[in-house]
């Protein structure tokens, strides 16, 4: 049982480059959550959703764009990276209604 | 906008003291409430959970105060070790439990 998985562990992007961050989950969780942490800060959502089919936006969701591929997979898009989404990203997920989310182990991204 | 908060961004203990963590919220509509550790390097991980319809929870060495009259939650450790060291998050659940919003975290450092 893996839990909540995330790929790339790392990655450095040039300014203005794109890519797309893995997750996935093994739980059958009906929610899933995209969350970044900056240094000394709490974590920010970024996007979530609640269930198959349907996202809506977080804290923070400019500059990013997510795909609720199925049920297992969820995955957050850096259309034009910028120095400003350096950051530690966290990919989360849950049943939902009063029950804790999982966290994956971060994917730490620098944009230089 | 409306958010979690902590008191003291450090707490430094000796082990074997017992710790308090403090966090405030100001979402009167929020019905849950977790408490995550988070080690350096690591996703946050689930400690306990409190809804609203209760005062208090226990669990191993952990007990969760919920004060909704003042807004209050509190997480204590009893007989804290080293390897409690880390920083602790509260999170408030919204929206029905359609996301989680984290407070800024508290870093625990546990003295030998």
């Amino acid at each position: 049982n893996a839990g909540v998985t995330q790929t790339p562990k790392f990655q450095v992007l040039k300014t203005g480059q794109s890519m797309t961050l893995q997750c996935a989950q093994d739980m059958n969780h009906n929610s899933m959550y995209w969350y970044r942490q900056d240094p000394g800060m709490g974590l920010r959502l970024i996007y979530y959703s609640a269930s198959e089919g349907t996202t809506d936006k977080g804290e923070v969701p400019n500059g990013y764009n997510v795909s609720r591929l199925n049920k297992r997979e969820f995955s957050l898009r850096l259309e034009s990276a910028a120095p400003s989404q350096t950051s530690v990203y966290f990919c989360a997920s849950g049943q939902g209604l009063n029950t804790e989310a999982f966290f994956g182990q971060g994917t730490r991204l620098t944009v230089v | 906008g409306e958010s979690v908060g902590l008191h003291l961004p450090t707490l430094s203990v000796q082990e074997g003291d017992n710790s308090i963590i403090n966090c405030a919220y100001s979402n009167s509509a929020s019905d849950y409430f977790i408490w995550y550790k988070q080690e350096s390097g690591k996703g946050p991980q689930f400690i306990i959970d409190i809804r609203s319809n209760m005062d208090k929870r226990q669990g191993q060495r952990v007990t969760v105060l919920l004060n909704k009259t003042v807004k209050h939650l509190s997480l204590q450790i009893a007989a804290t070790q080293p390897g409690d060291s880390a920083v602790y998050f509260c999170a408030e659940n919204i929206d029905r439990g359609s996301r989680l919003t984290f407070g800024e975290g508290t870093q625990l450092t546990v003295n030998p």
